[in-house]
């Protein structure tokens, strides 16, 4: 199956730096979303992105599809952006399953 | 998300005994998946479903069982065949219409076994 790396594996920022994560696919992809699990679990929508640059505040990502990697870009971290980060593929249309790379673990200390 | 239900938040269960977690959908998604995640680990599939009355094994499915009699609902079984069912479980939905097809998670149970 498709393989879904993520770097680094853990981040620590002083509050107020910026920060970039990587996510490597193996194969081509249909579906690429970025995701935040916040201290409790919850996983918390942050891009859907299988291509392409969006922007969400000081947050914003870029896939390029060809080369088989999408990138998460940080801006004036906070602490509450502490948490684990993760990248999920889904592998060419018709598949319907999302894999997940091992994620980025991020501390923001003050 | 504030469309997916998931309960309990925690579970305890005992050696050899079988327990069901719910998962419940408001968002009229057509598919719905579970997942386990592992302390310090990334979420692996165990089953999922793209339609009523039917669904497929993930990677690590021996051990579960899920039914699919409704849309909106997909619980997931633990059987006393699971050797190390402690865990943080996820339940996903998916609206599958291309460009739309985002997912999104409910807040998770947690499994303890005593």
């Amino acid at each position: 199956g498709i393989q879904v790396e993520q770097s680094p594996p853990d981040l620590i920022l002083q509050e107020g730096a910026n920060s970039t994560l990587r996510c490597n696919f193996s194969d081509s992809v249909n579906n690429l979303q970025w995701f935040h699990q916040n201290p409790w679990g919850q996983l918390i929508n942050l891009f859907y992105i299988p291509s392409g640059t969006k922007q969400n505040g000081r947050l914003s990502a870029t896939t390029v599809a060809t080369e088989r990697y999408s990138l998460l870009y940080i801006s004036s971290s906070q602490t509450t952006d502490s948490g684990v980060y993760f990248c999920a593929v889904e592998p060419g249309a018709g598949s319907y399953q999302l894999t997940f790379g091992k994620g980025t673990k991020l501390s923001v200390i003050p | 998300d504030g469309g997916i239900t998931q309960s309990p938040k925690y579970l305890f269960r005992k050696e050899g005994q079988n327990v069901t977690l719910s998962c419940e959908q408001n968002l009229n998604h057509d598919a719905m998946y579970w997942y386990r995640q592992d302390p310090g680990q990334g979420l692996r599939l165990i089953y999922y479903s793209q339609i009523v009355n039917d669904f497929q094994k993930g990677d690590i499915a021996e051990g579960y069982s899920v039914s699919r009699e409704k849309k909106e609902s997909f619980p997931l079984t633990v059987t006393s065949a699971q050797k190390n069912p402690t865990a943080f479980y996820l339940c996903a939905t998916r609206y599958l219409s291309t460009g739309k097809d985002e997912a999104f998670f409910g807040q998770g149970t947690r499994l303890t076994v005593v």
